[in-house]
């Protein structure tokens, strides 16, 4: 079965620091992964999602992602972390043939000034 | 283009009650689905509809329900409610079914049982 193990339930950075947060998949077939972000009392907003093609995927507010099949991982980056970054991070596979996501536990990103 | 919208936003109720939260999707989109988050057990997967149809469901009991209309819009319903039950309910949208659909969520709604 898909599933997706999210390392580190709290992660803090530098405001200007390197964001990265981990993504370990487990899938038996090619897997659809996405990373969502969560603001305080709000719903998720897609980063961004691999499908097939280019393992090294660009998504919104300057993150991107590495599909890396020989480490069954999926790392979310971002260059340089803004206050604004603070959020909960959701790593998620797309499970069969439907809208059936599974998500990781979620990664609380603090920013400190 | 308006976003996927819930209502109510918030709601407390009684434990044996029942409750319906509304979820109307991005126009267009034809598919429906229902996420249970809670700060134990995460993001779960409740259920899906397409086309008015249930296509799949997440391991809950069957207290919980939903439906889907012909204008796509969605309720779900939670019977004899219980204390556990009180989560963020996220509705979710997207176009079609299928392997890496971006699916859209609303802001939720906030259940608390008493």
């Amino acid at each position: 079965a898909q599933s997706v193990t999210q390392l580190g339930s709290h992660v803090s950075v530098s405001e200007g620091a390197l964001v990265l947060l981990r993504c370990n998949y487990s899938s038996s077939v090619p897997p659809y992964l996405f990373w969502y972000v969560q603001y305080p009392n709000q719903g998720l907003q897609l980063l961004l999602k691999y499908t097939t093609g280019a393992t090294l995927v660009k998504g919104i507010n300057g993150f991107e992602a590495e599909f890396k099949k020989s480490e069954t991982s999926f790392h979310l980056t971002k260059p340089s972390a803004h206050m604004s970054d603070a959020a909960e991070y959701f790593c998620a596979v797309s499970v069969n043939n439907n809208n059936d996501m599974r998500f990781g536990a979620g990664t609380r990103l603090t920013v400190k000034p | 283009k308006a976003g996927v919208t819930q209502t109510p936003r918030y709601l407390i109720k009684t434990r044996g009650q029942q409750v319906t939260l509304s979820c109307s999707p991005i126009s267009g989109h034809r598919s429906v689905s229902w996420y249970q988050q809670t700060p134990g057990q995460g993001l779960q997967f409740l259920f899906e509809y397409f086309s008015e149809t249930q296509r799949n469901k997440g391991n809950f009991p069957g207290r919980f329900s939903g439906r889907q209309f012909s204008n796509s819009r969605s309720e779900m319903n939670v019977s004899t409610l219980e204390l556990g039950d009180s989560a963020l309910y996220l509705c979710a949208s997207s176009f079609e079914q299928g392997l890496g659909n971006t699916i859209y969520f609303g802001e939720g709604s906030w259940l608390t049982v008493v």
